[in-house]
């Protein structure tokens, strides 16, 4: 069974630090990950996909496989990004999609 | 990509009563997927609606309790029956952005937040 670990229910930065959100996996065939954002007020929407290897409002993230992370990382956070961030992962060959619990990016002007 | 058009956004129900979410997607997709968000929690999978078939439920998860109907590939209704508090939740139904193999992302309603007294 795969699983998403999202350690930290909360991360706080000052405008203009660096930011990484962790995200760790485990599944024994080959995954397929993404980042969700969920804006205050908004509905929860994709982010970036690896399988794209693109970066999105800054944000970039790479899978280590090694690792198995998938960890989100922005050189410099704006007070925009302030959002819930879910991990998640596709079983390959399934639709299925299993969501990390979740950070709150908490960026302080 | 695809637009779901979900509703009620917000209901709030006295226990032992049944609500219906409905979902509404703008363009034809072969699954629907219902998600549960409970307070403080992450985003867990009640069932896959296929068009056609009976639903596919997760484990902890049965058909008597959320019974879901798909009549075709751009509707799907997810009913909570004999609600308690412990229902209490953000629903949320979901498909699948495209049928590329290079595109994976899902797209979400905006989620019924439900209440229950």
């Amino acid at each position: 069974a795969q699983r998403v670990t999202q350690p930290e229910k909360l991360l706080s930065v000052f405008k203009g630090a660096p930011v990484e959100l962790k995200c760790n996996y485990s599944y024994s065939g080959s995954p397929e990950l993404f980042w969700y954002v969920q804006y205050s007020r908004q509905r929860l929407q994709l982010l970036l996909r690896h399988i794209s290897r693109e970066s999105i409002k800054g944000f970039t993230a790479d899978l280590n496989k090694g690792e198995t992370s998938f960890h989100l990382k922005k050189p410099f956070a704006q007070e925009e990004d302030s959002a819930m961030y879910y991990c998640a992962l596709r079983a390959g060959g399934y639709q299925k999609v299993t969501f990390g619990t979740g950070t709150k990016l908490q960026v302080i002007p | 990509s695809a637009v779901i058009s979900q509703k009620p956004s917000r209901d709030i129900c006295q226990r032992g009563t049944s609500l219906t979410i409905q979902c509404q997607v703008d363009s034809q997709v072969t699954m629907m997927f219902w998600y549960r968000q409970q307070p403080g929690q992450s985003l867990t999978l009640i069932a896959t609606a296929n068009q056609g078939s009976e639903a596919t439920y997760e484990s902890g998860f049965v058909i008597d309790k959320f019974p879901i109907s798909r009549p075709n590939l751009t509707f799907s209704t997810l009913t909570v029956s004999n609600m308690s508090p412990e229902d209490s939740s953000i629903y949320l139904c979901s498909v699948n952005r495209g049928d590329s193999l290079a595109n994976y992302g899902y797209t979400f309603g905006s989620g019924t937040r439900l209440t229950v007294v």
